[in-house]
């Protein structure tokens, strides 16, 4: 059972103009939210995270919103910059005895162009 | 060092053979997890370490698979008798605190079984 799914497996962007990429989930016991970036042959970057309690989180050019309603978490980019060039992974955090697993979808590839 | 550190980057191995990868997590971070990704899927969480233990095994695909950390620092995941449908990319990464918020990962072991 895919327990969180992006389902847009690639996004295409103009440099400048606004990126968004989508994540729904299933389980309301998430707690935390959390973005990653990937380029091939390197490990995720960290990017952003929102508690389950807010519905905002901004940091410079990259801004998730989550809205616990409709399960549904998106991440912000502007303005898109060719090197936002990457997979990007949505990733989530039930509390109690899982607190230590993160959820992935399964990625975005986001291009950027020039 | 600066960063989760992974060996070896690439390994090949023939079925049946066991394997060892390698694990050397951000000084002082407490917290230690593996992942695997599997050609065009998302990241399948297998453990997760706090300190020497492991609070959360849920994710070990058979008893083939077993992880151990010693010293609350390094971490061997030792794969038995492997199996082609093994072939994936073995992520690890650390964070400072307890659970996955803000976990940096290392680049990866891609494994290949032949």
């Amino acid at each position: 059972d895919q327990q969180v799914k992006q389902n847009s497996p690639s996004l295409s962007v103009q440099e400048g103009r606004i990126s968004i990429l989508n994540c729904d989930y299933t389980n309301s016991m998430f707690d935390y939210f959390l973005w990653y970036k990937k380029y091939p042959a390197e490990g995720p970057t960290f990017l952003i995270s929102i508690s389950s309690i807010k519905d905002k989180n901004e940091d410079g050019r990259f801004t998730v919103f989550l809205n616990k309603s409709a399960k549904h978490l998106s991440l912000h980019i502007v303005p898109s910059q060719p090197g936002d060039s990457a997979v990007y992974f949505c990733a989530a955090r039930a509390g109690g005895t899982s607190y230590g697993k993160l959820t992935f979808g399964q990625g975005t590839i986001l291009t950027v162009h020039p | 060092g600066a960063g989760v550190s992974q060996s070896p980057s690439n390994k090949v191995t023939e079925k049946g053979k066991d394997v060892e990868l390698r694990c050397d997590p951000i000084s002082g971070h407490t917290a230690l997890y593996w992942y695997r990704q599997s050609l065009g899927q998302g990241l399948e969480f297998l453990i997760y370490f706090q300190g020497n233990s492991a609070p959360d095994k849920s994710g070990l695909p058979s008893d083939r698979f077993s992880a151990e950390r010693t010293g609350g620092s390094v971490s061997t995941l030792t794969i038995q008798r492997t199996q082609q449908e093994d072939s994936a990319v073995y992520l690890c990464a650390s964070s400072l605190y307890r659970g996955p918020i803000e976990a940096f990962f290392g680049q990866g072991t891609r494994l290949t079984v032949v």
